[in-house]
């Protein structure tokens, strides 16, 4: 089975400019989660989706946006970059509810680097 | 809060050599427990998990037990390849009656040579 796909692998933009990640979550699974990873870090939880309502927010800009579609795939919208924001970003996946047997499948990452 | 400590690497290991990574947990609620694997370049991939108190996770070699007691989830493995070099993330999450985000560890950079 095809597992969570991101696109774009990886992404340059300029400081001020926009960006849009999508994720596309492993077939029949009904709730997202985004993560950010930088340089040499532990990824950080930014904020999830289950059932196309967000679920839960973590730390998360407020230049940020995502949403989660109908057929559940979803973006992340990132306006106003500044040099900082320069991460891998990670989706997964999950079916159910969300309880904690839920396991997470991560996709393979956007790379994104602002200039 | 929920927090997670790993111990620092980076772990450099002989081939064939016994692995140890150190996990130990903070949680508020009782969190499933999971090991996720990182290799170069590439996303985080499921290791294994434990879901409940005494569960033992395992999967390729690799073993971790929940223990409440000492709120530990310890990796371990054997006998180390060289394949197995790779960043070692310990998670939790608590279940919140709706997606439940996991916290990771700040990882573990695990280096085996020959």
């Amino acid at each position: 089975a095809a597992g969570v796909i991101q696109s774009p692998r990886h992404l340059i933009k300029e400081k001020r400019e926009t960006a849009t990640l999508k994720c596309y979550p492993i077939s029949r699974h009904d709730t997202v989660y985004w993560y950010q990873q930088g340089p040499g870090q532990d990824p950080q939880f930014l904020i999830s989706f289950y059932e196309k309502m967000q679920s839960d927010k973590g730390s998360i800009p407020d230049r940020f946006s995502a949403q989660q579609f109908s057929d559940y795939h979803s973006e992340l919208n990132m306006s106003s970059l500044e040099l900082g924001d320069s991460a891998l970003y990670f989706c997964a996946s999950s079916l159910g509810q969300g309880g904690t047997t839920d396991t997470q499948y991560f996709g393979p990452g956007t790379r994104l680097t602002v200039l | 809060g929920n927090s997670v400590t790993q111990m620092e690497g980076p772990v450099t290991l002989s081939e064939e050599a016994f692995l140890t990574i150190n996990c130990t947990y903070t949680a508020t609620g009782y969190p499933s427990l999971f090991w996720y694997v990182q290799y170069p370049g590439e996303g985080l991939q499921l290791l294994l998990k434990a879901t409940k108190a005494d569960d033992k996770g395992s999967n390729k070699g690799f073993e971790a037990t929940y223990r409440k007691e000492t709120t530990s989830f310890h990796l371990e493995k054997g006998s180390v390849q060289v394949s197995d070099s790779a960043v070692y993330f310990c998670a939790l999450s608590v279940n919140t009656g709706t997606a439940s985000k996991l916290t990771f560890g700040t990882g573990t950079r695990l280096q085996v040579t020959l």
